[in-house]
Parts: structure tokens; C-alpha cells; sequence
């Protein structure tokens, strides 16, 4: 069964400060890993990584994918009271109907993130 | 605007009362999918839609049922509801194969009484 682990599940920072949120899969068949920030709605999308040792970036944020280590971490510098938000990893999981593709999305638990000002 | 709209965004209701969630897509995806997200538990995905006429358990399907019938929707059906079922729901939908970005709906919270 495919697993996704994220940590820490909660942590709580003064603004300006970086923070580094990691996430462990064990999937069969990896494609690829990606990064979710819910705040209080919908999951928006941050990052797909699909190769390993790539960094995404985005401003403040970055994310890099580690194949051999089957983890990834999110990096946000400079941390603004607006990137609280639960930030979730993902990794698609593979159907098992011919042609490729995936059936879905196994979550994390998420890392709740909190700046305070 | 490129979308996924869910209705209702809140709804409290009784015990075995079916209700439906609907789900509408703009973007012209084959990927559908409905997740629930509980505290402590994460998002799980309850069913998933290939195409039009293809649709599939996920991890957690008991007490629900989809369909899809067109392209743009797929509802969500509890047909006896209970209070277990309280939840946050989400319905997403992708171009093809789930290695892309996955849009969400708005939510859906579901309490059932």
C-alpha cells in the first residue's frame, strides 16, 4: 500500500523565519511528487517534481525531490504571516489499467504551519 | 475562468437522508476525483472517475456512490447518510494521467445529525 509521510505535522515559527517541511513516500512506480498549500479552502497547487536533485522554486518557496532518499522538502525563506496554511504532499498512484496513468492522489497528513507576527 | 465547482458549500443534515454533491468541471478534464478530509487523517480519496462512464472505488468508497454520465460532472451521492460521514469534501479533476497538477473544488462541509 502506497504511504506518504509528512513532518512535522504542526509547527510554529516567528515571521522572517525559514522553514523546511519534509515529506517520505513509499509508492510503487513513482512518477512524481507534488506539493499542495491549503489555507482555508481548496488545495492550490505549488510544485510537481518528477527528477530527482531538480530544485522548483517560486519566490520564497522551493522544493526539491531526493529519489534515493524517497523524500522531498519544502523550503519557505523569509516566512510571512500569509504563508500560514497547511501545506500538503502528494504522489499519484498508479492504475492499474493499461496505458499509464494514475487513479488518484495519496495525501500526507499535511504540515500545519503557523507565523506568527 | 478555469473551475471546479461544488455544491452545496455547506450542509447539515439527518440521518439516512439521501443527499447529493455536485461537481462540475470547465476545463474539459478526464480526471475526476472525490476526497475527504478529516483531522488527524488527511485527505483520502473516496472514488475516481477515468472518463465518461469509468468510474472506480478509492480508499474509502463505503456509503457513497459516483457516476458520470458526461464529461463535466461527477456528483457525489450518500444515499443513507450517517454521522460518520461528517466531513470535509472535495472533488478534483485533472488533464490526463494524475502525474499533472490536480484542481480542487471549493469544499463541500457535511455535517450529518
Amino acid at each position: 500500500e502506497d504511504k506518504v509521510v509528512q513532518s512535522p505535522l504542526s509547527l510554529v515559527v516567528h515571521e522572517g523565519d525559514t522553514v523546511t517541511l519534509n515529506c517520505s513516500y513509499e509508492v510503487t512506480n513513482f512518477r512524481s511528487l507534488l506539493w499542495y498549500k491549503q489555507e482555508k479552502k481548496a488545495p492550490t497547487f505549488l510544485f510537481m517534481l518528477t527528477s530527482s536533485g531538480i530544485e522548483k522554486k517560486s519566490g520564497r518557496l522551493s522544493s526539491i525531490l531526493d529519489k534515493k532518499e524517497l523524500s522531498s522538502i519544502l523550503n519557505i525563506t523569509a516566512t510571512q504571516t500569509g504563508d500560514s496554511a497547511i501545506y500538503l504532499c502528494a504522489v499519484p498512484r498508479p492504475t492499474m489499467y493499461s496505458g499509464g496513468g494514475a487513479d488518484g492522489l495519496t495525501f500526507g497528513k499535511g504540515t500545519h504551519l503557523i507565523i506568527q507576527p | 475562468e478555469a473551475q471546479v465547482t461544488q455544491n452545496p458549500r455547506y450542509l447539515i443534515t439527518v440521518t439516512g437522508k439521501k443527499l447529493t454533491v455536485t461537481c462540475s468541471q470547465n476545463m474539459n478534464h478526464e480526471y475526476m476525483s472525490w476526497y475527504r478530509q478529516d483531522p488527524g487523517l488527511g485527505l483520502r480519496q473516496i472514488y475516481y472517475s477515468m472518463n465518461v462512464e469509468v468510474t472506480d472505488k478509492g480508499d474509502v468508497p463505503e456509503g457513497y456512490k459516483v457516476s458520470r454520465k458526461e464529461k463535466r460532472n461527477f456528483p457525489l451521492i450518500l444515499e443513507s447518510p450517517s454521522p460518520n460521514q461528517t466531513s470535509l469534501y472535495f472533488c478534483a479533476s485533472s488533464f490526463g494521467p494524475l502525474n499533472t497538477e490536480a484542481f480542487f473544488g471549493q469544499g463541500t462541509r457535511l455535517t450529518v445529525v
